[in-house]
């Protein structure tokens, strides 16, 4: 099946800097990728749409200037989490949607676990 | 490596019971997910397992055996619904995610 792989897997930060999580798509190619966080026990909460090449399609409630996403290529798309603070440690997840006609299927990354101190 | 598998596609009759099976093999557990998904929607949060045994919640059970590396998901009195893909997930040693496919769950009147 298609592969999606994010960097890093785990990252511990200070409070006040900038985080960045890369999510590829190894074998395919994704128009369009879901960046989301999973908070314990809890259903993933799915923060922005990442489309190549436009700006990215944010949820209410998530702030964009705190959460920045670019989707530069057809099989990357980059979440930067900014200023972090230890609210923001979470599991956060991309999948990966394929540019193909009739696809209707998403492939999951393994998740980023960010701790912020 | 690690591999999760379940069958690609299931079908059901309202009303009936389904079991969607989960086999794994993962360098470590930390507990192993299922969730639920609609066509177009972001995966719902159905169960956690991390010890041996059954879990109820309502139409929905989950069970898992450690020492087999298996767990399954138990629909019961199925709707239409319940038409989706379910996803089992197990959280390994690193606190990574490994994925199954998916299995796609059709229901018929």
């Amino acid at each position: 099946g298609a592969v999606v792989s994010q960097h890093p897997s785990w990252v511990i930060c200070k409070s006040g800097t900038s985080v960045k999580i890369e999510c590829r798509s190894l074998d395919f190619q994704a128009t369009t990728m879901f960046w989301y966080r999973q908070f314990p026990k809890q259903s993933l909460m799915l923060m922005a749409t990442s489309n190549e090449g436009s700006k990215a399609t944010y949820e209410q409630g998530v702030e964009k200037d705190k959460f920045l996403i670019n989707h530069a290529s057809l099989t990357l798309s980059t979440l930067t989490v900014t200023s972090a603070h230890p609210e923001d440690s979470s599991f956060y997840i991309c999948s990966a949607f394929p540019r193909a006609e009739g696809y209707n299927e998403q492939f999951f990354g393994p998740g980023t676990r960010l701790t912020v101190l | 490596g690690q591999n999760i598998d379940q069958p690609t596609e299931m079908t059901a009759t309202e009303g009936a019971i389904v079991q969607i099976n989960c086999t794994y093999q993962t360098s470590g557990f930390n507990g192993l997910f299922w969730y639920q998904q609609h066509a177009g929607e972001a995966p719902t949060f159905l169960s956690y397992n991390v010890l041996d045994g059954l879990e109820e919640k309502g139409r929905f059970s989950s069970f898992l055996s450690r020492s087999k590396g298996y767990s399954y998901l138990l629909l019961k009195e199925l709707q239409m619904k319940d038409s989706a893909s379910y996803l089992c997930a197990v959280l390994d040693s690193n606190y990574q995610l490994i994925w199954g496919a998916g299995t796609k769950l059709i229901i018929k009147p």
